[in-house]
């Protein structure tokens, strides 16, 4: 049962491009969703939010775009930078249930 | 403040053995989670405590249990491993008290364990 989706597994970009990691959940009931950012050998680490009132959060190089109707976010950064490189985890919380899903997680690779 | 911390880092154990994994939350967490990772899987949900109550259970077998102490300090059990155990567990805490600031986790480093 995933309710949390991450379809693509791994992502190349050159450096100074955008990257967009994409993700779908299937529950209606999540209102709120996070990325988090896992470099190896240590935890995830949390990047950014939104609520589902919302359908685009912004913080420095890091976007977060929510479409409710086809239950489905993603999250760009701009420009990309090497030090991105990592496995980006999509996350949904149901804030009442106090429940938070993670996706499969996309690794992305930022080239020099 | 001190961040999520995760013991032991590393553990190797042997098929039929029975582990135990601690996480200790940051000061102020009354809710801590775990995880179990994967390649390919992402993070599966074990369960989830909050004031020494088990609130929210993943899809996992019974060998896999868990309990919290009154100072939000948590354990995670694993009875009768199996070689399909091997993962990296992952604990994550949070105030747990509902509304979305609330919601973020914070994530120790994890535990590796190998069932050989």
């Amino acid at each position: 049962d995933q309710q949390v989706k991450q379809n693509s597994p791994s992502l190349s970009v050159q450096e100074g491009r955008i990257s967009i990691l994409n993700c779908d959940y299937t529950n209606s009931m999540f209102d709120y969703f996070l990325w988090y950012k896992k470099y190896p050998a240590e935890g995830p680490t949390f990047l950014i939010s939104i609520s589902s009132i919302k359908d685009k959060n912004e913080d420095g190089r890091f976007t977060v775009f929510l479409n409710k109707s086809a239950k489905h976010l993603s999250l760009h950064i701009v420009p990309s930078q090497p030090g991105d490189s990592a496995v980006y985890f999509c996350a949904a919380a149901n804030t009442g249930g106090f429940k938070t899903i993670f996706g499969a997680g996309t690794r992305l690779f930022v080239k020099a | 403040k001190a961040g999520v911390t995760q013991t032991p880092r590393y553990l190797i154990k042997t098929r039929g053995q029975q582990v135990t994994l601690s996480c200790s939350p940051i000061s102020g967490h009354r809710s801590v989670s775990w995880y179990q990772q994967t390649p390919g899987q992402g993070l599966q949900f074990l369960f989830e405590y909050f004031s020494e109550t088990q609130r929210n259970k993943g899809n996992f077998p019974g060998r896999f249990s868990g309990r919290q102490f009154s100072n939000s300090r948590s354990e995670m059990n694993v009875s009768t491993l199996e070689l399909g155990d091997s993962a990296l567990y992952l604990c994550a805490s949070s105030r747990g008290q509902g509304g979305y600031m609330n919601t973020e986790a914070f994530f120790g480093q994890g535990t590796r364990l190998t069932v050989v």
